[in-house]
């Protein structure tokens, strides 16, 4: 229940395409939804987030699509670049305890080729 | 010093030897994480703290254990290393609207 399962593995797309990133969960306690960027060598950077109170979020080229009832959440990356090849981790956020908790995806590798 | 700093940048250990990772912060944050990031595992959380004086289990926390002092430091310790711990770690604080910010993370190989 505490488990946040994303797809693809790994992806790869042409510069300027769409990148599609998939998140799903099951315990309906979570309440915020981030999604971090990560390149070599680097911590994860928090990229966007969006709360379940909300259906969609832009910022730029990168946008989060939360479905509610469905429990999925996906991260679109408009405009593909190369810059954009990274690690991508979605994560739920839990209270438990009195303490916040994140669950992270185990990972999408974004590459975009030029 | 801006965000969140970890020391050392990468250590290879013998199995057996006592190691402590440092981090520190310099935004107030009270709450604070350690996580450990292995391939194809994503980041899991070892230990965390709500507040200076306070410390709690995360999902994989054996062999590895932490004190928060005061706000700005979370030092991990493994008392004891062993081969599996050979991981990244990163260290991260909570900010006022739950992000999370991440150190630039501490590269461990125990031998």
């Amino acid at each position: 229940q505490q488990q946040v399962k994303q797809s693809p593995q790994s992806l790869i797309v042409q510069k300027g395409g769409i990148s599609i990133i998939n998140c799903a969960y099951e315990n309906t306690a979570f309440d915020y939804f981030p999604w971090y960027q990560q390149f070599p060598g680097k911590g994860p950077a928090l990229l966007i987030a969006i709360r379940p109170d909300v259906s969609e979020k832009k910022e730029g080229r990168f946008t989060i699509s939360f479905n509610k009832s469905a429990k999925q959440f996906s991260l679109h990356i408009m405009d593909s670049q190369p810059g954009d090849s990274a690690t991508y981790f979605c994560a739920a956020s839990i209270s438990q305890g009195g303490s916040e908790k994140l669950v992270f995806g185990k990972g999408t590798k974004l590459t975009v080729n030029p | 010093i801006a965000g969140i700093t970890q020391a050392p940048t990468s250590q290879i250990l013998a199995a057996g030897r006592r190691m402590t990772l440092r981090c520190t912060q310099d935004m107030r944050h009270n709450a604070m994480y350690w996580y450990r990031q292995d391939l194809g595992l994503g980041l899991r959380l070892i230990h965390y703290s709500n507040t200076a004086g306070t410390t709690g289990k995360g999902e994989v926390p054996d062999g590895y254990s932490v004190s928060r002092a005061n706000t700005d430091d979370f030092p991990l310790t493994l008392a004891s290393a062993v081969p599996s711990q050979t991981s990244v770690y990163f260290c991260a604080s909570r900010g006022y609207y739950n992000e999370q910010f991440f150190g630039p993370g501490t590269r461990l190989t125990v031998l």
